[in-house]
């Protein structure tokens, strides 16, 4: 069965660092897109990055772009999401999630999430 | 303030049919399909709804979706109280960026 599993979230100080992994498993994960989508606490779904099934695209949130990266390899099946300087306003609970099938990640269609890593800015 | 405008709350009683709106623009709605999630307190999100009306496998027939223009309505006939939860639209603006509702809190009264 399909399964994403998130990890590396944590409490980290404005401005540093922080990288979330998302291991999957159960399918063929070369030939999806996958996405980050973030939740804060109380709050809604926050979209935040997709990569395209074979790394060549890649698109973010305006909220995060330049500072997050996002990132794949394909014979690890693992997803990536390199924080950099992140802030206050971004704690939340991470999701990883697949998209479309061959898709360059231009779609919010989701049909598998992991259970979420949770992230803590604070000094 | 989400781009894409769902009303913050609705509710209905068991067997009531309750919809949800989701209201966006030609850049969003109007020129990209529409996915519907349901969250479940304490639990990630689950896809309900699909390339605007389609259901995926498992997904009871009681959730329908439509789309017009730069708008589309969720719809949950027969309401069941384990539709309690938090149902947020979502979809691909032109701007190249992916964008959620602000989600709609439905209560089972």
């Amino acid at each position: 069965q399909v399964q994403l599993v998130e990890s590396g979230g944590g409490v980290v100080q404005p401005g540093t660092s922080l990288r979330l992994s998302c291991a999957a498993s159960g399918f063929t994960f070369s030939d999806y897109a996958l996405h980050w989508v973030r939740q804060a606490p109380g709050k809604g779904l926050e979209w935040v990055a997709v990569i395209s099934y074979d790394g060549r695209y890649k698109y973010y949130a305006q909220s995060v772009r330049g500072r997050f990266t996002i990132s794949r390899d394909n014979s690890k099946n693992t997803l990536s999401l390199q924080m950099d300087s992140p802030r206050p306003e971004e704690t939340a609970m991470y999701y990883c999630a697949r998209g479309l099938e061959r898709n360059f990640g231009m779609a919010v269609y989701l049909d598998y999430w992991g259970q979420g890593t949770l992230v803590t800015v604070s000094s | 303030q989400s781009v894409l405008t769902q009303p913050p709350s609705a509710s209905g009683t068991p067997g009531q049919r309750v919809t949800i709106s989701c209201s966006g623009s030609s850049s969003n709605i109007g020129s990209n399909t529409v996915n519907w999630y349901q969250q479940l307190p304490g639990t990630a999100p689950k896809l309900l709804i699909h390339s605007n009306n389609q259901r995926p496998s498992g997904v009871p027939d009681r959730f329908s979706g439509s789309k017009s223009g730069t708008s589309a309505s969720l719809a949950i006939s027969g309401l069941q109280s384990e539709d309690e939860a938090d149902y947020y639209c979502a979809t691909w603006d032109d701007s190249l960026n992916g964008l959620f509702g602000g989600g709609t809190k439905l209560t089972v009264l």
